[in-house]
């Protein structure tokens, strides 16, 4: 298996601009996470997927970002606007069961 | 909730040479614990786990770990280090059963020098 497909890999843009990323989990695996990664505040949880249904959005930081995972091999994190403070590493995961997550290699994204 | 405490954020060590990298969680009902590794450039990666059973959980790359529950530590020793373990090391704790929030540590670099 390829693992979990993240893109970009890597994303630069202004603020006030639209972001979205993308993610492709491993097939056969039933749940979606995204994370946030920063220097500040280390690894977060943003929003968790089961069965392509949003079970835990409680780390979604404000309106701006949003999360869909339209089918079981798809799923997008958009941030509308962006800000300078989005700058981060964003890794999506995905499980079979509850205690082990296979990460993609993540986006790094920069809001200029 | 869980937390999780990496007093280490940083680890050099010589090669060929034992570590322990410490993490210490919080918790009030039972948990699952894990390490996972992070490379320059490169997503998580599942080192080891604990679950049940052993308190001493062997993993990949010649890692181990051991769960105190009386100290509600779990800490990661390898007998001796390679260049290619130089990495960042994270601890990490969830609740046990279903669906239950991962909750990462700050992270510890492990340098290893030759």
């Amino acid at each position: 298996d390829a693992g979990v497909i993240q893109s970009p890999r890597h994303e630069v843009t202004e603020m006030g601009q639209e972001v979205t990323l993308r993610c492709k989990p491993i097939s056969g695996h039933n749940s979606l996470f995204w994370y946030r990664q920063t220097m500040m505040r280390g690894l977060e949880l943003l929003i968790y997927f089961n069965n392509n249904v949003p079970i835990d959005d409680s780390g979604m930081p404000e309106d701006r970002f949003s999360a869909k995972m339209p089918n079981a091999s798809f799923s997008t994190l958009k941030i509308q606007p962006s800000e300078p403070r989005d700058s981060a590493v964003y890794f999506c995961a995905s499980s079979l069961t509850e205690y082990e997550q296979y990460f993609g290699p993540g986006t790094r994204l920069t809001v200029t | 909730a869980q937390s999780v405490t990496q007093l280490d954020s940083q680890v050099p060590v010589f090669e060929e040479a034992p570590v322990e990298l410490r993490c210490n969680y919080s918790s009030s009902v039972s948990v699952y614990l894990f390490w996972y590794v992070q490379y320059p450039n490169q997503g998580l990666q599942l080192l080891l786990k604990y679950l049940s059973g052993s308190t001493l959980v062997k993993g990949i790359n010649g890692f181990e770990a051991e769960f105190n529950k009386s100290q509600t530590s779990f800490h990661l020793r390898k007998p001796s280090v390679h260049i290619s373990d130089t990495a960042e090391y994270f601890c990490a704790v969830s609740g046990s059963g279903g669906y239950q929030k991962v909750t990462f540590g700050t992270g510890t670099k492990l340098q290893v020098i030759p």
